[in-house]
């Protein structure tokens, strides 16, 4: 089983500023195949990257995705106020599938 | 416009049986993998099962296996979890995903006496 691991825990920052969260993998991610995931209190997961760097539909060019094999970036450029929120990623690419812990961004 | 809406969840005793329902349209049913994925209250992500299109390729977490039974009927375009022998540590919102990219609302699991 692949496990993810996720840094930091918490990042306290403020509107603007630029956000960097990592998701390290205990192995090689087959295929790139690492999303990430955007949530809300009383949502559902949103997709924001997947395949590790393609933004998915919908999602602003201020969320990037990048990194291979076992480490992996998310970053957001600025953030708005909307951003605020946890980060999942998910490792796709064997199974067992894994999510990481997840990274609050908080203000 | 894609649309995913699990139904089925509810309180339930510690070793009952509860069959989820995951009624899907506004895309071609049949040619997406899906998956089950759980979130028990405060906690992470935690992915449950899988599906190919098909049918004929199907995953399980450890966590599960033996338990639940992931199924689908392309001609309703839905998809079902059953799950058995269900214990305190299976209570949470249980989500399907079309492949990865795009989630239900979920449907909240509890088991307790």
């Amino acid at each position: 089983e692949i496990v993810l691991t996720q840094s930091p825990g918490t990042l306290s920052l403020s509107p603007g500023e630029r956000a960097t969260l990592s998701c390290r993998a205990s192995q090689s991610v087959s295929n790139n195949y690492l999303a990430w995931y955007q949530q809300k209190p009383g949502q559902a997961p949103r997709l924001l990257i997947h395949a590790a760097s393609s933004r998915a539909t919908g999602i602003p060019d201020r969320f990037s995705g990048s990194g291979s094999g076992t480490d992996f970036t998310l970053t957001i450029s600025r953030l708005e106020p909307e951003d605020f929120a946890v980060y999942y990623c998910l490792q796709y690419g064997s199974s067992p599938f894994t999510f990481g812990p997840g990274t609050k961004v908080d203000i | 416009e894609v649309q995913l809406v699990e139904s089925g969840g509810a309180l339930v005793q510690p070793g009952g049986s509860l069959r989820l329902s995951c009624a899907t349209s506004g895309f071609t049913f049949s040619t997406y993998n899906m998956n089950w994925v759980r979130q028990a209250p405060g906690k992470g992500l935690e992915w449950v099962s899988h599906i190919s299109s098909n049918g004929n390729t199907i995953y399980y977490a450890d966590s599960v296996k033996g338990r639940f039974t992931i199924s689908r009927d392309n001609a309703k375009n839905s998809l079902y979890l059953e799950m058995n022998s269900l214990r305190a540590e299976d209570t949470a919102i249980y989500y399907c995903a079309r492949s990865w990219t795009y989630w239900g609302q979920g449907t909240l699991v509890t088991v307790s006496s």
